[in-house]
This record gives structure tokens, C-alpha cells and sequence, in this order.
């Protein structure tokens, strides 16, 4: 079946540090990979997608690259700041499954 | 302005009592979802409708209705609430849905249901 599998957070960082947040799938075709984000007493608001193997979303400066070979869709930003902090949600789509959600935490 | 709209955001009820959160959307979408949101478990799709008339469970259906007789309104129905559906519910919508797999999910802002 269909599955998405991302690392459980929070995750705590400093101001400008790296970031990186693992996202890992299962699905039956080829999938679209979507990465949405979920700030504090919002809706997800969709953050990247990328719709084949070797696409790589981006947006913010956050980046993520479909890996078919390793099955995975891993969100990467190189310097997070405070307003960044929020949920982040790794879905795949050819029937919309989501991940548990990453909590991650800046601080200043 | 293209949004979702949910209510009411906010909802506490006791056991049994039939409840409605209603949901709509203005961009002329044809797919509309519910999901629920609980801590540890992320989102999971509870119905789904890909087009007016057209509904079908997702991974969580009991103890919910739907109904799609307008293109925009996609009503999430209890019709006797208990505890365990306690929980942070999501409307979102999509152009198309299904096999259409570059469709962006719009989502609402959440209605926060505790039963009592």
C-alpha cells in the first residue's frame, strides 16, 4: 500500500542553522511528492512539490528532491530562521497520504 | 480572494449530540476532503467527494456522514459524537483529485471539535 514515513520532531535548532527533515514513501506508481507546512493556529499551506523522479521542489529556501532510487523526499533549508518554526507535513498524492508531521522549533 | 472557509472554528458538545461543520470552498474545485489531525498521528482523510454527488470513505469514516449536493459546500456530519472523536478537523479542496497527481491541496483553517 501507500505510506509515508517522516522523522518524528521536534526538532530544536538555532537561528541559521541547518535543517534537515527526512521524508520516506511506498506507493504503487509514480506519485507526486508534496512537502506542506502548518504554522501555529493555521491550515497546511502546500510549501513544495515535485511531480517526477529527480524534480526538485523549492520555494523559501527550502528545497526538497525526488530520490526514486532511495524513496525518499527529504526537506532541506540552509538557514532556518525563527519564523520557520511550524509543522511540516511530507505527503505523497495519487490519493493524498500524509505524514505524521515534524514539529520543528527555532530559536532565536 | 480563493479560500476554504470551515465552521465553526471552534465546537465543544457532549456525547450524542448530532453536530455539523460545514465547509466551502469558492475556487470551483471539484475535489473536497475531510481529514482529522491528532497528535502523533498526522492527518487522515476521514471522506472525500470528487464531484458533486460523488462521495467515498477514506482511512477513518466511522461515525461521520458527508453529503456533496453543491459544487462548493462539502458538510462533515456527526451524528452522534463521542469522545474519541475528539480532534482537529481540516477541509481542503483541489482542482481535480484521485488520479490527478500534481493537484495542490487548499485547505481550511480547522475547526477544533471536543466532545464531552
Amino acid at each position: 500500500g501507500n505510506s509515508v514515513t517522516q522523522m518524528e520532531g521536534p526538532v530544536t535548532l538555532s537561528e541559521e542553522a541547518f535543517l534537515t527533515i527526512n521524508c520516506t514513501y511506498t506507493a504503487t506508481g509514480y506519485p507526486s511528492l508534496f512537502w506542506y507546512v502548518q504554522y501555529p493556529g493555521e491550515g497546511l499551506q502546500l510549501l513544495l512539490k515535485a511531480t517526477k523522479a529527480d524534480d526538485k521542489g523549492s520555494n523559501k529556501g527550502f528545497e526538497a528532491t525526488y530520490r526514486k532510487e532511495t524513496t525518499s523526499f527529504h526537506l532541506e533549508k540552509g538557514s532556518v530562521q525563527v519564523s520557520d518554526s511550524a509543522v511540516y507535513f511530507c505527503a505523497l498524492v495519487n490519493k493524498f497520504y500524509f505524514g505524521s508531521g515534524t514539529k520543528l522549533n527555532v530559536k532565536p | 480572494e480563493a479560500q476554504v472557509t470551515q465552521n465553526p472554528r471552534y465546537l465543544i458538545t457532549v456525547t450524542g449530540k448530532k453536530l455539523t461543520v460545514t465547509c466551502s470552498q469558492n475556487m470551483n474545485h471539484e475535489y473536497m476532503s475531510w481529514y482529522r489531525q491528532d497528535p502523533g498521528l498526522g492527518l487522515r482523510q476521514i471522506y472525500y467527494s470528487m464531484n458533486v454527488e460523488v462521495t467515498d470513505k477514506g482511512d477513518v469514516p466511522e461515525g461521520y456522514k458527508v453529503s456533496r449536493k453543491e459544487k462548493r459546500n462539502f458538510p462533515l456530519i456527526l451524528e452522534s459524537p463521542s469522545p474519541n472523536q475528539t480532534s482537529l478537523y481540516f477541509c481542503a479542496s483541489s482542482i481535480r483529485g484521485g488520479g490527478v497527481s500534481t493537484d495542490t491541496q487548499y485547505f481550511g483553517p480547522g475547526t477544533r471539535l471536543t466532545v464531552l
